[in-house]
């Protein structure tokens, strides 16, 4: 049982390029949720989804978009990266939405936007 | 190494000793809270949760009390050891839709042997 896979682990962007994080998981939770986590600083959420094709924003959205065609997988997109993009990102997922249980973490991505 | 976790308080404590990590939450309408450990260079690992409708919940090693009156949290480890060491973080659950959390700032525990 891999549980929640990030790809790449380690990415480095110039100012104005766009990527993908990938997020995977394979034990069919509805709850998914992308954070960012910045030196010093906990984890902040980004965004989440409740479900396929449910996505919502959560505290610093600006700057990314997401989408879940599929229960399995999440994807964070940057279209147009910004130096202050620059973080770990941490995915994360949970059985269900609405009833308060242990959320999953990725192993994360370290992202630099140079 | 790993960055993340630059600037944060830190406990240092004996190996063998009991360690106490103290959070404040924000939001008095918060019914849910975790704690979470971090080691470098890893994703957050659950350690704990309680709910509001509790003071007290123990674990393997672990007690978390939660007391409502001063919104604050705290997270006892018996007993100590190496691998303890890491950051870690409280989290409550915010939001109607279930598991979005809000998280602490988070504390490094470093243990000596």
């Amino acid at each position: 049982n891999a549980g929640v896979t990030q790809t790449p682990k380690f990415q480095v962007l110039k100012t104005g390029q766009s990527m993908t994080l990938q997020c995977a998981q394979d034990m069919n939770h509805e709850y998914m949720s992308w954070y960012r986590q910045d030196p010093g600083m906990g984890l902040r959420l980004i965004h989440y989804s409740v479900g396929a094709g449910i996505t919502d924003q959560g505290e610093v959205p600006n700057g990314y978009n997401v989408s879940r065609s599929t229960t399995e997988d999440f994807p964070l997109r940057l279209l147009s990266a910004a130096p202050s993009q620059t973080s770990v990102y941490f995915c994360a997922s949970s059985y269900s939405p609405t009833v308060n249980t242990e959320a999953f973490f990725g192993q994360g991505t370290r992202l630099t936007v140079v | 190494g790993e960055s993340v976790g630059l600037h944060l308080p830190t406990l240092s404590v004996q190996e063998g000793d009991n360690s106490i990590i103290n959070c404040a939450y924000s939001n008095s309408a918060s019914d849910y809270f975790i704690w979470y450990k971090q080691e470098s260079g890893k994703g957050p690992q659950f350690i704990i949760d309680i709910r509001s409708n509790m003071d007290k919940r123990q674990g393997q090693r672990v007690t978390v009390l939660l007391n409502k009156t001063v919104k604050h949290l705290s997270l006892q480890i018996a007993a100590t050891q190496p691998g303890d060491s890491a950051v870690y973080f409280c989290a409550e659950n915010i939001g109607n839709a279930g598991n979005m959390l809000t998280f602490g700032g988070g504390t490094r525990l470093m243990v000596k042997p």
